[in-house]
This record gives C-alpha cells, sequence and structure tokens, in this order.
C-alpha cells in the first residue's frame, strides 16, 4: 500500500504553462508539506498544511498555489513555469502538528521546464 | 551560509568499510532527523534524535547528536552497496517539527 503518493512522477512542460502536481496519503495524517528539492540536492520546505489550514508558507513566488481539498490531500498547482521552477517536488507528511513525529515523503515528481 | 551543513559532500568507500557523515547546525537544535534517498526517489526516515547525548542504532546504522545539539553523526558499520545514495539530515528549530531545514545532503557509494 502507497502511503504517501504523487502524481505525476515525471512533468516535462514548456515556459509559462500552468501544471499542477497531485498529492494524495492515505496514513490519516493531519499534516502535509510540500518540499522543493533543487539540482544541488537541497531540499528545502515551501507549505505546510494542517487539516487543510495553511501554516507554513516559505517566501515562495504567488505562482505556486497549494490546495488542500480535504487533510488527505494537497495539490501544488504553478502558474506561469519558469526554468528555475525545474526541480524535484516532495510531497510529506506527518500525523501531528506539535511534537517530533517523522515526516513521511512521497517519491518525489521531477519537472522539467524548457 | 547554511544553518545546516553536511560533510562530506560525497563520500565512495569500499563494501566492508566504515564511514561517518557529520551534520552541523550553527543554533541548537531540537530534534535531528535523518533521511536516506536513493536515486530518483522520496526520502526514507532513519532515525529521529532529540537528546542531548543521545545515540541510536537500525542494523548498521548508528547516530549520535552531541551534548550541545548542534551537531550529529551518522555512523555506517561494515557498509554494503545497499547503502548507497544521499543521506539528508533534516532539523527542528521550532520544536513542533512542523517544519524541517534540510542540510545539502551527502551521497555515498560503495564500491565492490
Amino acid at each position: 500500500d502507497t502511503a504517501v503518493s504523487q502524481t505525476p512522477k515525471y512533468l516535462v512542460t514548456q515556459m509559462g504553462n500552468d501544471k499542477s502536481i497531485k498529492c494524495e496519503q492515505n496514513l490519516g495524517h493531519d499534516t502535509m508539506y510540500w518540499y522543493k528539492q533543487d539540482s544541488k540536492k537541497f531540499l528545502k520546505i515551501m507549505f505546510s498544511y494542517n487539516n487543510k489550514e495553511l501554516i507554513i508558507n516559505e517566501t515562495v513566488p504567488n505562482r505556486f498555489s497549494p490546495k488542500s481539498p480535504d487533510k488527505a490531500h494537497l495539490n501544488l498547482h504553478i502558474n506561469s513555469l519558469e526554468l528555475g521552477d525545474s526541480a524535484v517536488y516532495f510531497c510529506a507528511s506527518s500525523p501531528v502538528r506539535q511534537g517530533s513525529d517523522e515526516q513521511f515523503f512521497g517519491p518525489g515528481t521531477r519537472l522539467t521546464v524548457l | 551560509s547554511q544553518e545546516l551543513e553536511q560533510s562530506p559532500q560525497s563520500l565512495i568507500v569500499q563494501e566492508g568499510k566504515n564511514l561517518t557523515i557529520n551534520c552541523t547546525s550553527s543554533k541548537t537544535l531540537y530534534g535531528l532527523y535523518w533521511y536516506k534517498q536513493k536515486y530518483g526517489e522520496g526520502l526514507i526516515f532513519l532515525m529521529m534524535l532529540q537528546k542531548g547525548g543521545e545515540e541510536k542504532s537500525h542494523e548498521k546504522i548508528t547516530a549520535k547528536l552531541d551534548e550541545k545539539k548542534q551537531q550529529s553523526s551518522l555512523h555506517i558499520t561494515a557498509s554494503q552497496p545497499s547503502h548507497a545514495g544521499i543521506y539528508l539530515c533534516g532539523a527542528d528549530y521550532t520544536g513542533t517539527a512542523s517544519k524541517l531545514t534540510f542540510g545539502t545532503g551527502t551521497r555515498l557509494q560503495v564500491t565492490l
């Protein structure tokens, strides 16, 4: 059973396009995250949602808009894609907002902007 | 400069050899997480350390957090090809684990 799933796994698109990446977790977790991993493998948090409520928004351009229709889903929509958006995007989830709990990561979505 | 630095950036070891990866924080940690990323895949949780001086082991991997809670080391004993991947340390600076700050990663290759 897949705990945290992301679709698509690969996404190749032209500059200026709008695209979405979907994330679903079947762990019953309350908190979900989006991370961006750049070409140097540096992983940086973008957003965090708890029970559909935005908790963290880390200086991300407003072209990026997360949407959480329910606590099991956190989708990432990106408008007007730029070359610098090329990266691997990871979704993650964790059980609770407070306390030190493991974050479970999805397999990642490799976005390539041409 | 980064809040969280990992060293070395990359490592090539012969199968059977021991190795250590370090993670150094510029400020005190509430918690320190170690993850492994296999090439082209997601992150797999290895261990989490919270208390100064804490040490945890899982199979051939041991992680320690120093007393000041600013440095952690990950030690692999008798490395195997299955240990190859990218090791990332993630710091909890808030005490809630709601936001992890990750290090730059260490790429490990294990040769036969």
